[in-house]
């Protein structure tokens, strides 16, 4: 059965702390791999991840993915209040699988 | 914005009762994505639409019914509503229906079953 799971469920920080967030995947035919940021109502899209490798960043934020081993982590260096949210993982195959999440919380 | 438009917002229903909640993708998007947020809870794929036709199946209920029209709006229909069924619902929707395109939500249903 098809899986993406993330780690950790939830992390507390204090602000200027960096932070990594962990996906694993099994899934058959995989096409790609998405991060999403949700606050309060919708996942807003961060970064679609297609080849192994290629790091791809925005501002604090990057991600990588590993296909070989099956992985994909997103870091956010310099943590704000405002990066406090849930980060969802999502598999590209035949449809799209999400993760459970991981819900961050930065302190001041 | 996200060009993802789904309505209504907000809807209140009792137990028993049917709904349908609707989504518009973004310009030039021929998939659809449906999800379920319960509280607390992850993102469960209920169902997913490319072009008219259904794609892939998750975990929908028997209750729960969707299409895709012509013009790529999509409809979610919920019957025979219970108590657990209260949860936030949100569309997504991409170019493709697989493959290397990433996929935008909506603001999300909000659903709650008295």
């Amino acid at each position: 059965e098809d899986k993406v799971v993330q780690s950790p469920l939830s992390l507390v920080v204090h602000e200027g702390d960096t932070v990594t967030l962990n996906c694993s995947y099994e899934v058959t035919n995989f096409r790609s791999l998405l991060w999403y940021k949700q606050e309060k109502k919708a996942p807003t899209f961060l970064f679609m991840l297609t080849s192994s490798g290629i790091e791809k960043k925005s501002g604090r934020l990057s991600s990588i993915l590993d296909k070989k081993e099956l992985f994909s982590i997103l870091n956010i260096t310099a943590t704000q209040t405002g990066d406090s949210a849930i980060y969802l993982c999502a598999v590209k195959h035949n449809d799209m699988r999400f993760g459970a999440g991981t819900r961050l919380t930065v302190k001041p | 914005d996200s060009g993802v438009t789904q309505t209504p917002k907000h809807l209140i229903t009792a137990t028993g009762q049917r709904v349908t909640l609707r989504c518009s993708p973004r310009s030039g998007d021929l998939s659809v994505y449906w999800y379920q947020q319960s509280l607390d809870q992850g993102l469960q794929f209920l169902i997913q639409y490319y072009n008219g036709e259904e794609r892939a199946k998750g975990n929908i209920l028997e209750r729960f019914s969707a299409q895709q029209f012509p013009d790529l709006h999509s409809e979610l229909n919920l019957s025979s509503l219970e108590l657990g069924d209260s949860a936030l619902y949100f569309c997504a929707s991409s170019v493709v229906g697989g493959g290397e395109t990433e996929a935008f939500f909506g603001q999300g249903t909000r659903l709650t079953v008295v």
